[in-house]
């Protein structure tokens, strides 16, 4: 079946620190590949995505690359704000049996410090 | 914003009693979800529906079914309400469930079960 395995967490950054959120998955087919970021108290909400392998997904400051070869998608942002302090949730969209069900992670907590 | 209100946000009851939680879309789209959130877990999908009367059970459906008798409303019951159901429960929706299909959540609702 499919999976996605992230880093655990708490990732915790000082301001302006750079970002790697590590992400691998394991498919069967070809699948949709996103990040979605959790503020709390709220909802999920769509990061970023890439739909084929070598495709860059990217969004306020994050990005990250569809690597096929190597089953990644690693989330980046060269300087982390305060505010990106959130959830993060490595996903892929598969269709088994025609039906869409996504496969999420388990999430990775960062904590920026001003 | 893809029109997903869920009622109730917070809810305490006790083991034992039953319990609707229910999503509701104004946006008619077809792919209508369940998750529950909880710590070290990340989401687990409960219960998803693919239109109107047509619905499939997730990874964690024991002790929860699902009706859907019109296309804007999911709604999810725990018959019997025990305390391992405690958790957050959040709806999604995916307009078309298309492989590249983005997810668009509901703000949650905490149900704790005493």
């Amino acid at each position: 079946g499919n999976s996605v395995t992230q880093m655990e967490g708490p990732v915790t950054l000082s301001e302006e620190a750079f970002l790697t959120i590590n992400c691998t998955y394991t498919a069967t087919g070809y699948p949709s590949l996103f990040w979605y970021v959790q503020y709390p108290g709220e909802g999920l909400q769509l990061l970023l995505k890439a739909t084929k392998a070598d495709d860059k997904g990217s969004n306020k400051g994050f990005e990250a690359t569809y690597r096929k070869e190597t089953t990644s998608f690693h989330l980046e942002k060269g300087s982390v704000q305060v505010s990106d302090s959130a959830v993060y949730f490595c996903a892929l969209s598969d269709i088994p049996g025609g039906s869409y069900i996504p496969t999420f992670g388990r999430g990775t907590s960062l904590i920026v410090h001003p | 914003d893809a029109g997903i209100t869920q009622s109730p946000r917070h809810k305490v009851t006790e083991t034992g009693t039953p319990v609707t939680l229910r999503c509701h879309q104004t946006e008619n789209h077809r792919y209508m979800y369940w998750y529950r959130q909880d710590p070290g877990h990340g989401l687990r999908l409960i219960h998803y529906s693919y239109g109107v009367k047509d619905t499939d059970k997730g990874e964690v459906s024991d002790g929860y079914s699902v009706s859907r008798s019109k296309t804007e409303d999911f709604l999810l019951t725990l018959e019997s309400a025990t305390s391992s159901q405690t958790s957050v429960y959040f709806c999604a929706i995916t307009p078309q469930g298309g492989g590249t299909d983005t997810q668009y959540f509901g703000p949650g609702t905490r149900l704790t079960v005493l």
